[in-house]
Protein backbone atom coordinates (compact mmCIF):
# COMPACT_ATOMS: atom_id res chain seq x y z
CA UNK A 1 0.00 0.00 0.00
CA UNK A 2 1.25 3.47 -0.58
CA UNK A 3 1.23 5.78 2.49
CA UNK A 4 1.11 9.58 2.01
CA UNK A 5 2.47 11.46 4.84
CA UNK A 6 2.06 15.06 5.54
CA UNK A 7 3.96 17.38 7.58
CA UNK A 8 3.51 19.24 9.07
CA UNK A 9 0.49 17.94 10.91
CA UNK A 10 -0.54 21.52 11.90
CA UNK A 11 1.31 24.75 10.71
CA UNK A 12 1.09 28.59 12.56
CA UNK A 13 1.36 31.33 10.50
CA UNK A 14 0.12 35.40 9.89
CA UNK A 15 -1.72 36.28 7.38
CA UNK A 16 0.96 37.60 4.62
CA UNK A 17 3.45 34.93 5.32
CA UNK A 18 4.36 31.76 2.59
CA UNK A 19 3.31 28.16 3.53
CA UNK A 20 5.04 25.26 2.81
CA UNK A 21 3.44 21.80 3.14
CA UNK A 22 4.94 18.53 2.34
CA UNK A 23 3.78 15.28 1.24
CA UNK A 24 5.75 12.22 1.30
CA UNK A 25 4.64 9.03 -0.36
CA UNK A 26 6.14 5.67 0.98
CA UNK A 27 6.53 4.77 -2.48
CA UNK A 28 6.92 6.41 -5.95
CA UNK A 29 4.02 7.97 -7.45
CA UNK A 30 2.91 8.72 -10.56
CA UNK A 31 3.27 12.92 -11.15
CA UNK A 32 -0.02 13.14 -13.14
CA UNK A 33 -1.74 11.58 -10.52
CA UNK A 34 -0.77 13.29 -7.39
CA UNK A 35 -3.16 16.37 -5.97
CA UNK A 36 -4.01 18.85 -3.19
CA UNK A 37 -7.41 19.60 -1.10
CA UNK A 38 -8.65 22.37 1.04
CA UNK A 39 -11.33 21.69 3.53
CA UNK A 40 -12.46 24.06 5.85
CA UNK A 41 -15.12 23.47 8.86
CA UNK A 42 -18.08 22.27 7.51
CA UNK A 43 -17.66 21.88 3.80
CA UNK A 44 -16.59 19.73 1.21
CA UNK A 45 -12.79 19.26 -0.05
CA UNK A 46 -12.06 21.63 -2.54
CA UNK A 47 -9.59 20.95 -5.64
CA UNK A 48 -6.27 22.99 -5.54
CA UNK A 49 -4.01 21.63 -7.58
CA UNK A 50 -3.86 18.08 -10.10
CA UNK A 51 -1.43 16.52 -11.91
CA UNK A 52 1.13 17.68 -9.05
CA UNK A 53 1.45 21.57 -10.45
CA UNK A 54 -1.94 22.46 -12.52
CA UNK A 55 -4.00 24.82 -10.60
CA UNK A 56 -7.80 23.71 -10.65
CA UNK A 57 -10.55 25.99 -11.77
CA UNK A 58 -10.53 29.37 -10.10
CA UNK A 59 -7.81 28.50 -7.63
CA UNK A 60 -5.88 31.94 -7.22
CA UNK A 61 -2.18 31.82 -8.24
CA UNK A 62 -0.97 32.34 -4.88
CA UNK A 63 -1.37 28.26 -5.08
CA UNK A 64 1.69 26.41 -6.47
CA UNK A 65 2.41 22.66 -6.67
CA UNK A 66 5.60 20.91 -7.19
CA UNK A 67 7.34 17.60 -6.80
CA UNK A 68 7.93 14.10 -8.18
CA UNK A 69 8.51 10.61 -7.36
CA UNK A 70 8.00 10.33 -3.78
CA UNK A 71 8.50 14.17 -2.45
CA UNK A 72 5.54 16.82 -3.37
CA UNK A 73 4.74 20.15 -2.08
CA UNK A 74 1.88 23.01 -1.87
CA UNK A 75 3.02 26.39 -1.85
CA UNK A 76 1.00 29.56 -0.78
CA UNK A 77 3.14 32.36 -1.53
CA UNK A 78 1.13 34.93 0.75
CA UNK A 79 -1.11 33.77 3.15
CA UNK A 80 -4.57 35.28 2.91
CA UNK A 81 -7.07 34.83 5.98
CA UNK A 82 -9.81 32.73 3.95
CA UNK A 83 -6.48 29.77 3.22
CA UNK A 84 -6.35 29.13 6.89
CA UNK A 85 -7.86 25.27 6.59
CA UNK A 86 -6.59 21.96 6.29
CA UNK A 87 -4.87 20.98 3.44
CA UNK A 88 -4.88 16.79 2.21
CA UNK A 89 -2.82 15.31 -0.52
CA UNK A 90 -3.81 12.41 -2.85
CA UNK A 91 -2.48 9.95 -5.26
CA UNK A 92 -3.70 7.39 -7.71
CA UNK A 93 -2.51 4.68 -8.39
CA UNK A 94 -1.20 1.30 -6.00
CA UNK A 95 -3.41 -0.55 -3.55
CA UNK A 96 -5.90 1.21 -1.99
CA UNK A 97 -6.25 2.83 -5.96
CA UNK A 98 -7.13 6.26 -4.37
CA UNK A 99 -5.07 7.52 -1.01
CA UNK A 100 -5.05 10.53 0.76
CA UNK A 101 -2.52 11.55 3.31
CA UNK A 102 -3.56 12.99 6.80
CA UNK A 103 -3.86 16.38 6.15
CA UNK A 104 -1.84 19.06 7.41
CA UNK A 105 -4.12 22.11 9.42
CA UNK A 106 -3.01 25.32 8.73
CA UNK A 107 -3.91 27.65 11.69
CA UNK A 108 -3.68 31.78 12.02
CA UNK A 109 -0.68 32.47 14.76
CA UNK B 1 -22.26 23.48 -13.68
CA UNK B 2 -22.03 19.81 -13.06
CA UNK B 3 -23.39 19.54 -8.85
CA UNK B 4 -23.62 16.51 -6.56
CA UNK B 5 -26.63 15.86 -4.41
CA UNK B 6 -26.25 12.83 -1.69
CA UNK B 7 -29.49 11.70 -0.28
CA UNK B 8 -30.00 8.47 2.57
CA UNK B 9 -30.79 8.22 5.99
CA UNK B 10 -29.05 10.19 8.43
CA UNK B 11 -29.06 7.37 10.99
CA UNK B 12 -28.16 3.45 10.02
CA UNK B 13 -28.58 0.69 13.43
CA UNK B 14 -25.76 -1.68 13.57
CA UNK B 15 -25.44 -4.61 11.54
CA UNK B 16 -28.19 -3.04 8.90
CA UNK B 17 -27.05 -1.44 5.36
CA UNK B 18 -26.24 1.99 4.99
CA UNK B 19 -27.68 3.07 1.58
CA UNK B 20 -26.59 6.60 -0.46
CA UNK B 21 -27.23 8.14 -3.72
CA UNK B 22 -25.72 10.56 -5.64
CA UNK B 23 -27.75 12.68 -7.82
CA UNK B 24 -25.45 14.24 -10.90
CA UNK B 25 -27.32 17.83 -12.32
CA UNK B 26 -25.92 19.69 -14.80
CA UNK B 27 -23.69 17.49 -16.76
CA UNK B 28 -24.22 13.52 -18.03
CA UNK B 29 -23.34 10.91 -15.44
CA UNK B 30 -21.88 8.93 -18.61
CA UNK B 31 -18.83 10.76 -19.64
CA UNK B 32 -16.86 10.32 -16.26
CA UNK B 33 -15.99 8.37 -13.33
CA UNK B 34 -17.76 8.77 -9.69
CA UNK B 35 -16.44 7.90 -6.33
CA UNK B 36 -17.79 7.84 -3.04
CA UNK B 37 -15.64 8.69 -0.38
CA UNK B 38 -16.14 9.26 3.76
CA UNK B 39 -14.68 11.17 6.62
CA UNK B 40 -14.96 10.19 10.34
CA UNK B 41 -15.60 13.48 12.43
CA UNK B 42 -12.07 14.83 12.94
CA UNK B 43 -10.32 12.32 11.02
CA UNK B 44 -9.01 12.32 7.39
CA UNK B 45 -10.68 11.05 4.24
CA UNK B 46 -11.26 7.03 3.26
CA UNK B 47 -11.81 6.63 -0.56
CA UNK B 48 -14.49 3.93 -0.69
CA UNK B 49 -15.18 3.27 -4.50
CA UNK B 50 -14.59 4.26 -7.94
CA UNK B 51 -17.39 3.55 -10.91
CA UNK B 52 -18.00 4.16 -14.53
CA UNK B 53 -20.95 3.57 -17.07
CA UNK B 54 -19.26 0.95 -18.50
CA UNK B 55 -17.68 -2.09 -16.44
CA UNK B 56 -17.40 -3.23 -13.14
CA UNK B 57 -16.79 -1.06 -10.09
CA UNK B 58 -13.38 -1.10 -8.49
CA UNK B 59 -13.43 -0.84 -4.48
CA UNK B 60 -11.17 -0.64 -1.46
CA UNK B 61 -10.25 -3.79 -0.62
CA UNK B 62 -10.15 -2.98 2.87
CA UNK B 63 -14.18 -2.33 2.19
CA UNK B 64 -14.63 -5.05 -0.44
CA UNK B 65 -16.56 -7.36 1.17
CA UNK B 66 -19.59 -5.04 2.59
CA UNK B 67 -19.40 -2.37 -0.68
CA UNK B 68 -22.38 -2.33 -3.55
CA UNK B 69 -21.94 0.38 -5.74
CA UNK B 70 -24.23 0.88 -8.83
CA UNK B 71 -24.84 3.53 -11.29
CA UNK B 72 -28.52 4.18 -13.21
CA UNK B 73 -28.16 6.53 -16.48
CA UNK B 74 -31.68 6.95 -17.16
CA UNK B 75 -31.92 8.77 -13.44
CA UNK B 76 -28.26 10.43 -13.23
CA UNK B 77 -27.07 8.94 -9.96
CA UNK B 78 -25.15 6.26 -8.89
CA UNK B 79 -25.52 4.70 -5.38
CA UNK B 80 -23.23 3.25 -2.64
CA UNK B 81 -24.87 0.00 -0.34
CA UNK B 82 -22.67 -0.82 2.72
CA UNK B 83 -23.55 -3.67 4.83
CA UNK B 84 -22.73 -5.07 8.21
CA UNK B 85 -22.24 -1.56 9.60
CA UNK B 86 -21.21 -0.82 12.91
CA UNK B 87 -20.09 2.65 14.68
CA UNK B 88 -16.90 2.44 13.04
CA UNK B 89 -19.01 3.51 9.72
CA UNK B 90 -19.96 6.89 10.93
CA UNK B 91 -18.58 9.34 9.04
CA UNK B 92 -19.64 12.07 6.25
CA UNK B 93 -20.01 10.43 3.13
CA UNK B 94 -19.12 12.33 -0.03
CA UNK B 95 -20.08 11.86 -3.75
CA UNK B 96 -17.27 13.26 -5.98
CA UNK B 97 -16.60 13.82 -9.76
CA UNK B 98 -13.15 12.48 -11.50
CA UNK B 99 -11.05 14.21 -13.26
CA UNK B 100 -11.04 13.76 -17.40
CA UNK B 101 -7.88 13.10 -19.15
CA UNK B 102 -5.41 14.20 -20.10
CA UNK B 103 -4.90 14.13 -16.15
CA UNK B 104 -7.21 12.72 -14.40
CA UNK B 105 -7.46 10.53 -10.96
CA UNK B 106 -8.36 13.89 -8.92
CA UNK B 107 -11.94 14.39 -7.65
CA UNK B 108 -13.06 17.92 -9.10
CA UNK B 109 -16.48 18.13 -8.14
CA UNK B 110 -18.26 16.99 -4.93
CA UNK B 111 -21.15 16.55 -3.18
CA UNK B 112 -21.51 18.66 0.36
CA UNK B 113 -21.84 15.50 2.08
CA UNK B 114 -24.50 13.83 4.22
CA UNK B 115 -24.12 12.39 7.87
CA UNK B 116 -24.52 8.85 8.55
CA UNK B 117 -24.41 7.62 12.22
CA UNK B 118 -24.46 4.32 13.09
CA UNK B 119 -26.12 3.40 16.47
CA UNK B 120 -29.40 1.73 17.95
Amino acid sequence: DIVLTQSPGTLSLSPGERATLSCRASQTVTTSYFSWYQQKPGQAPRLLIYGASSRAAGIPDRFSGSGSGTDFTLTISRLEPEDFAVYYCQQFGSSPMFSFGQGTKLEIK
Amino acid sequence: QVQLQESGPGLVKPSETLSLTCVVSGGSISSHYWSWIRQPAGKGLEWIGRIYSIGSPTYNSSLKSRITMSLDTSKNQFSLKLNSVTAADTAVYYCARLRDRPTPWAFDIWGQGTVVTVSS
